[in-house]
């Protein structure tokens, strides 16, 4: 099984600020098959990245994607206050599929 | 638009069975793989369970193999989880989400608690 470790567990950040999460595999994703979600209290969450850089529909330019391997990164150029929101990686490239722990962001 | 919506949660006691449903709407439902993802309270995400598009293969998360079974009514447009020998582990929102080389659209979750 593919372990996923997210870092940090918690970002705490203003408005207007740059915030950068990362993901790390236990070892290789196949074919990079990382996901990226956000997820705000009481909501169902809702992808951000395939892929691990292919943004999906209607998530801002200010949002932006990266990474190959075992290590992989969301940055938010700017943090608008809708961003603040719990973050999630999950692999699909082997089974079982996995999620990491997941990286708040909140507000300083 | 994609409507996912869940139902079927509920309080059960250890032991026993629950069977939750999925009904989409507003896309082609036979298009797609489909799947279970749940959160405990307060925890993160697991995905729980894969269907194939014609219910032909599934796939399950070890800690629920042999305990639940996923399948699905293309006519009907509704994705099913048969959850049997629930555990007080088992506690937590259940989403039904499409897969779609990610899980691009979601229910808004259905809360199952497993306790005496």
């Amino acid at each position: 099984e593919i372990v996923l470790t997210q870092s940090p567990g918690t970002l705490s950040l203003s408005p207007g600020e740059r915030a950068t999460l990362s993901c790390r595999a236990s070892q290789n994703i196949d074919n990079n098959y990382l996901a990226w979600y956000q997820q705000k209290p009481g909501q169902a969450p809702r992808v951000l990245f395939y892929g691990p850089s292919s943004r999906a529909t209607g998530i801002p330019d200010r949002f932006s994607g990266s990474g190959s391997g075992t290590d992989f990164t969301v940055t938010i150029s700017r943090l608008e206050p809708e961003d603040f929101a719990v973050y999630y990686c999950q692999q699909y490239g082997s089974s079982p599929w996995t999620f990491g722990q997941g990286t708040k962001v909140e507000i300083k | 638009e994609v409507q996912l919506v869940e139902s079927g949660g509920g309080l059960v006691q250890p032991g026993g069975s629950l069977r939750l449903s999925c009904a989409a709407s507003g896309f082609t439902f036979s298009c797609c793989w489909m799947s279970w993802v749940r959160q405990a309270p307060g925890k993160g995400l697991e995905w729980v369970a894969n269907i194939k598009q014609d219910g032909s293969e599934t796939y399950y998360v070890d800690s629920v193999k042999g305990r639940f079974t996923i399948s699905r009514d293309n006519a009907k447009n509704a994705l099913y989880l048969q959850m049997n020998s629930l555990r007080a582990e088992d506690t937590a929102v259940y989403y039904c989400a499409r897969w779609n080389y990610a899980f691009d659209s979601w229910g808004q979750g259905t809360l199952v608690t497993v306790s005496s």
